[in-house]
């Protein structure tokens, strides 16, 4: 059973693109959180995607979107790129219908922006 | 809102001694509170949970933590520690309404010396 798998692992852009960052979620999950974790510190929790819709969204821009697809999948857009978008995106997985509150994280995009 | 505090932002040990690495929570709502561990270049892996019952929980590689209502604690503990425990450490918390929105700690630089 493949568990959380995100893509890219690595990107570079430079400030003012655009970026999409892919993940697929644990088999039999159905919800999807996006995580910001900068250098040196903890994940911030960005938004999160159950049946196709945002369902909760943490205290980032509207620079930052997402979008999940009829299989769970999601993706994560950030527009407008700035240097403070360096960071490592982490996607977890979980499913809406049990009550044991456990994510499960995949390995991460590392992001670099120039 | 929830917030967490991890007191420590390094913990130097020498293997085989016994580590604790503290965290604090404050919530005005009850709390599901995790660990989770992140070895270098890796994602997060999650270590244990507490969801209710009873407060003293043991998790894999040989970690425990107790969680303390009255101190809103919830401290990682392990008898004797080996080098390849070193990494991070993150507490976090995630409400009982809220999904799967977790917030983590800073984190805690767990350093296993020889």
């Amino acid at each position: 059973d493949a568990g959380v798998t995100q893509s890219p692992t690595h990107l570079i852009k430079t400030r003012g693109q655009q970026v999409t960052l892919r993940c697929s979620p644990k088999s039999g999950h159905d919800t999807v959180s996006w995580y910001q974790q900068a250098l040196g510190q903890g994940p911030q929790f960005i938004f999160q995607y159950y049946e196709e819709e945002e369902r909760q969204r943490g205290n980032f821009p509207d620079r930052f979107s997402g979008h999940q697809f009829p299989n769970y999948s999601s993706e994560l857009n950030v527009n407008a790129l700035l240097l403070g978008d360096s960071a490592l995106y982490l996607c977890a997985s979980s499913s809406l219908g049990t009550t044991q509150e456990t994510q499960y994280f995949g390995p991460g995009t590392r992001l670099l922006v120039l | 809102a929830q917030s967490v505090t991890q007191l420590d932002s390094q913990v130097p040990v020498f293997e085989e001694a016994p580590v604790e690495l503290r965290c604090n929570y404050s919530s005005s709502v009850s709390v599901y509170l995790f660990w989770y561990v992140q070895y270098p270049n890796q994602g997060l892996q999650l270590l244990l949970k507490y969801l209710s019952g009873s407060t003293l929980v043991k998790g894999i590689n040989g970690f425990e933590a107790e969680f303390n209502k009255s101190q809103t604690s919830f401290h990682l503990r392990k008898p004797s520690v080996h080098i390849s425990d070193t990494a991070e450490y993150f507490c976090a918390v995630s409400d009982l309404t809220g999904g799967f929105k977790t917030i983590f700690g800073a984190g805690t630089r767990l350093f296993v010396k020889a």
